[in-house]
C-alpha cells in the first residue's frame, strides 16, 4: 500500500527559502504516471494547492507562488520536493504532499502525507 | 483566478438525518468540482469530483451535483464519522488550478 511521508525543518526565518520533501512508500516514483502535488493550509488561506510535479518532468504551479516555487523528483531517492523562497508569516502553514486519482488530474488528490507544520518566525 | 464560495460554514445536524452543502463558483467552470472531507489532525479525504466519479471506499451516501456556478454535495443518513468539515475545490487541468472554498463545517 502506498504512504506519503512529508519532512520538513518545522521553523524557519523571515526570507529564507523553505525545502520539504515527500518521500514516498510501497511504489516506485520511477516511471510513475501519477502526478504528485503539494497543497498547504492555514488559518488565514485556508487549503490552497501550491505545485504539481510528474515523473515526465512536467510541472505546474499555482500562478500565486510561480515566482517564488520549485518543484521537482528524485526517483532515485523516490521522493519529490518543494522549495519556496523569500518567506514571509503568512507562508506558516502545513503542507501536505499527495497523489492524484490516477486520472491525470494535476490539482486533485485522493492519496496525502500527514502533513509538515512550518512555522515562520524570526 | 476562480473564486469558490460555501455555504454555510456551519451546519447543525442530527444523526440519521441529511446535509445539503452548498458551493458557488465565481464563473462557469462546468463539472470540474471536487469534495473533500477534512476531520481534526487529518488530511483532507477526496470524495467526489467531475460530475460523478467517487473514490473506491467512498459510501454512496455522498453524492455530488451540479455544472456551471452551482455545485451541492447531499450527505444522506448522517453517521457519526460524518461530522467534519467539507470542503469545494474546482480544478483545471490547464491552465492548472485548484482552488479550494473556505469550507463547511458539520457539526452534531
Amino acid at each position: 500500500q502506498m504512504h506519503l511521508q512529508e519532512s520538513g525543518p518545522g521553523l524557519v526565518r523571515p526570507s529564507e527559502t523553505l525545502s520539504v520533501t515527500c518521500t514516498v512508500s510501497g511504489a516506485s516514483l520511477d516511471g510513475s504516471t501519477y502526478y504528485w502535488g503539494w497543497v498547504r493550509q492555514s488559518p488565514g488561506k485556508g487549503l490552497e494547492w501550491i505545485a504539481t510535479v510528474h515523473y515526465g518532468g512536467h510541472t505546474y504551479y499555482n500562478p500565486s507562488f510561480r515566482s517564488r516555487v520549485t518543484v521537482s523528483m528524485d526517483s532515485a531517492k523516490n521522493e519529490f520536493s518543494l522549495t519556496l523562497t523569500s518567506l514571509t508569516a503568512a507562508d506558516s502553514a502545513i503542507y501536505f504532499c499527495a497523489r492524484d486519482t490516477g486520472h491525470h488530474m494535476v490539482t486533485i488528490f485522493d492519496l496525502w502525507g500527514r502533513g509538515s507544520l512550518v512555522t515562520v518566525s524570526s | 483566478e476562480v473564486v469558490m464560495t460555501q455555504s454555510p460554514a456551519t451546519l447543525s445536524v442530527s444523526p440519521g438525518d441529511s446535509a445539503t452543502l452548498s458551493c458557488r463558483a465565481s464563473q462557469s467552470v462546468g463539472t470540474d468540482v471536487a469534495w473533500y472531507q477534512q476531520k481534526a489532525g487529518q488530511a483532507p479525504r477526496l470524495l467526489f469530483w467531475g460530475g460523478s466519479m467517487r473514490p473506491t471506499g467512498v459510501p454512496d451516501r455522498f453524492i455530488g451535483s451540479g455544472s456551471g456556478t452551482d455545485f451541492t454535495l447531499t450527505i444522506s443518513s448522517l453517521q457519526s464519522e460524518d461530522f467534519a468539515v467539507y470542503y469545494c475545490q474546482q480544478f483545471s487541468n490547464w491552465p492548472p488550478s485548484g482552488t479550494f472554498g473556505g469550507g463547511t463545517k458539520i457539526e452534531i
